[in-house]
């Protein structure tokens, strides 16, 4: 049974840093891209960006280009999310999906809630 | 930034047929944005129904089908079920990027 469980969400005020990671497990973690998208409440979803099945390749929405890094350890069969320099429009939950470029979307994790305000 | 236009509400009743579409502001949509469906349920975490324009997964009830429809991606559900109350996402595909649609939030009324 496929699962993904992110954690790491929480309060952080505004220039601060959080890192999310997506535990993976019931496929070959290795074998395939993974993607954050994040739902603001109430809101619609958004793409955040993905990563490659090697971890070569990062691909990042223009919102957090250059303040938000995709990583994977395919060892530890975890995906993780570098989130610095959070403003108030980050506030969402953020979920972890299996698949990307070249394999598809179909599992999705739980997600987890960050919060950004003073 | 492409921009992805969905249906805000649409209702349908019982038993009936429904299509949602999702066009994209670039012109016309095509298999090369590779559509994907998603169904949120209130409270719930969404999943995905369909993927490729029109291929399903395993979970994906039979009475839900993709396809491309005048220029733009749809999502047709025939013989509506209550537990089909949600919201549906569309997500397309530009260059390396991918862009959702604001949802459409359907009622079974």
């Amino acid at each position: 049974e496929v699962q993904l469980l992110e954690s790491g969400g929480g309060l952080q005020q505004p220039g601060g840093s959080l890192r999310l990671s997506c535990a993976a497990s019931g496929f070959t973690f290795s074998l395939y891209a993974m993607t954050w998208v994040r739902q603001a409440p109430g809101k619609g979803l958004e793409w955040v960006g993905g990563i490659s099945n090697s971890g070569d390749r990062e691909y990042y929405a223009d919102s957090v280009k250059g303040r938000f890094t995709i990583s994977r350890d395919n060892f530890k069969n975890t995906l993780y999310l570098q989130m610095n320099d959070v403003r108030v429009e980050d506030t969402a939950v953020y979920y972890c999906l299996k698949g990307g470029l070249l394999s598809q979307f179909d599992y999705w994790g739980q997600g987890t809630l960050v919060t950004v305000s003073s | 930034q492409p921009v992805v236009t969905q249906e805000p509400s649409l209702t349908v009743s019982p038993g009936g047929t429904v299509t949602l579409t999702c066009g994209s502001n670039t012109g016309a949509v095509t298999g090369g944005h590779f559509p994907y469906w998603f169904q949120q349920k209130p409270g719930q975490v969404p999943r995905t129904v369909i993927h490729d324009v029109d291929r399903k997964l395993s979970w994906t009830p039979a009475r839900f089908s993709g396809s491309l429809l005048g220029g733009k991606a749809a999502l047709t559900l025939s013989g509506a079920q209550p537990e089909d109350e949600a919201d549906y996402f569309c997500l397309l595909l530009y260059g390396d990027s991918w862009v959702f649609g604001g949802g459409t939030r359907l009622t079974v009324l």
